[in-house]
């Protein structure tokens, strides 16, 4: 079946870390989004890319970084920049072209050790 | 800027009640419209969706009616069951610019008893 798979579900960090989430997806679509759920809130959006080797910044992009080599996958690496990463973080992916809603994998659940 | 704003939860209910979610929103521009429902420690699933003034999205008994007058797309479903019990997101998108992105509404806790 085709989707987005997410992972680890359960991630733990230490002060100073850096971690990196991954997300992968095999419906072959060309844009790509990271979100921040947080309890209560709507979802925020990190960054976005709508293509290979290109991405944007979000709402909330500081202390984040992202990378687009292929087409299938887009990591977030959560920094140490990041001061409060505790979070529920989505990853969204949708065709690139037509009016086609975004598809979410699982999500990551990162806390803070 | 552009914005979502959905009615406070938690909402309660009994089985088949009728249920109604509100949700506004500002943009500018021609948004496309969306509900997401989210089930306890699972990511976001779409629900329903509508493109363009007066369309309506409607699955698995719920609806939604795209209002440009009113800028509204409220849920409604009109008898729920205790399986619906989920939050529930409203979101706008602009698909042919800004990358696609959607903006979300806070979410809607609703809770379905027996």
């Amino acid at each position: 079946d085709g989707g987005i798979t997410q992972s680890p579900k359960y991630l733990f960090r230490k002060e100073g870390q850096n971690v990196t989430l991954s997300c992968e997806q095999n419906l072959n679509h060309d844009a790509m989004y990271w979100y921040r759920q947080d309890p209560g809130q709507g979802l925020r959006l990190i960054y976005y890319s709508q293509i290979v080797n290109d991405f944007q910044k979000g709402d909330i992009a500081e202390g984040y970084s992202v990378s687009r080599e292929k087409k299938e996958s887009f990591p977030l690496t959560v920094t140490s920049a990041q001061k409060n990463p505790t979070a529920f973080y989505l990853c969204a992916s949708r065709p690139g072209v037509g009016n086609q809603p975004q598809h979410f994998g699982d999500g990551t659940r990162l806390s803070i050790l | 800027g552009d914005s979502v704003t959905q009615m406070e939860g938690p909402v309660t209910l009994s089985e088949e009640a009728f249920l109604t979610i509100n949700c506004t929103y500002t943009a500018t521009g021609y948004p496309s419209l969306f509900w997401y429902v989210q089930y306890p420690g699972e990511g976001l699933q779409l629900l329903l969706k509508a493109t363009k003034a007066d369309d309506k999205g409607s699955n698995k008994g719920f609806e939604a009616t795209y209002r440009k007058e009113t800028t509204s797309f409220h849920l409604e479903k009109g008898s729920v069951q205790v399986s619906d019990s989920a939050v529930y997101f409203c979101a706008l998108g602009m698909i042919y610019n800004q990358g696609g992105k959607l903006i979300f509404g806070q979410g809607t806790e609703l809770s379905v008893k027996p």
